[in-house]
């Protein structure tokens, strides 16, 4: 069973920090990963995605993939209170465009 | 505003009654997918379709679950004799539908569905 694993947190930083959010992933074939923000009883909003191996930057967001070492992160730069929320992690695999999800991670920025 | 709309936003309802919640995606996306969330956890892929067909269905819950998507627009999903641990956030979303791997979903506002 494919398999994405995120500490649950929270994820306290301070504002103007640098928040790294980690996620694992169990197949080897998975192809493309997404980050998720979603607010506490709000609907997931696409963040950013990356397929290749490397770093991808959008604005205050860096994603970093590793195939190698099965791991997605999403860096954020200059931490803002809004950014408060959960994150949430999706791969897909194979053929599928069908991701997984994983539990998220809930991450708190305070003044 | 993504554009994916659902209704209604909030549902309540006894323990046994049937339900049925709307999803209109983004006007150009032909796939459109629903999941289940509670409380936790990340969104649970339930069922999805391609235009009108529905191409996976067998990981709907059970067979109290149902989606139709007749004219490949707005799609339906139906949960027959609702029970409590049917409560939770049901969300749909759509996409471009732009080959297989990178495709992202855009997800609507989500219906609570709270089983009483």
């Amino acid at each position: 069973q494919k398999e994405v694993e995120q500490n649950s947190g929270p994820l306290s930083v301070p504002e103007g920090a640098i928040a790294s959010l980690n996620c694992t992933y169990s197949d080897r074939g998975s192809q493309s990963f997404f980050w998720y923000r979603q607010y506490s009883g709000k609907s997931p909003e696409l963040i950013m995605f990356i397929y290749s191996n490397g770093d991808k930057e959008d604005g205050r967001f860096t994603a970093q993939l590793n195939k190698a070492s099965q791991y997605v992160s999403l860096l954020i730069r200059d931490s803002q209170p809004s950014d408060s929320a959960t994150y949430l992690c999706a791969v897909t695999s194979g053929g599928s465009y069908i991701p997984t999800f994983g539990r998220g991670t809930s991450l708190i920025v305070h003044p | 505003d993504t554009g994916v709309s659902q209704n209604p936003r909030h549902k309540i309802t006894k323990r046994g009654q049937n339900v049925t919640f709307r999803c209109d995606p983004i006007s150009e996306h032909n796939r459109l997918y629903w999941y289940r969330q509670t409380l936790g956890q990340g969104p649970e892929f339930l069922t999805y379709f391609q235009n009108e067909a529905q191409l996976e269905k067998s990981r709907l819950l059970s067979d109290r679950f149902s989606a139709e998507r007749p004219k490949g627009s707005f799609s339906t999903l139906e949960i027959q004799r609702t029970e409590q641990g049917d409560s939770a956030m049901y969300l749909c979303a759509s996409s471009r539908g732009a080959g297989t791997g990178l495709d992202t979903q855009y997800f609507g506002p989500g219906t609570r569905l709270t089983v009483l």
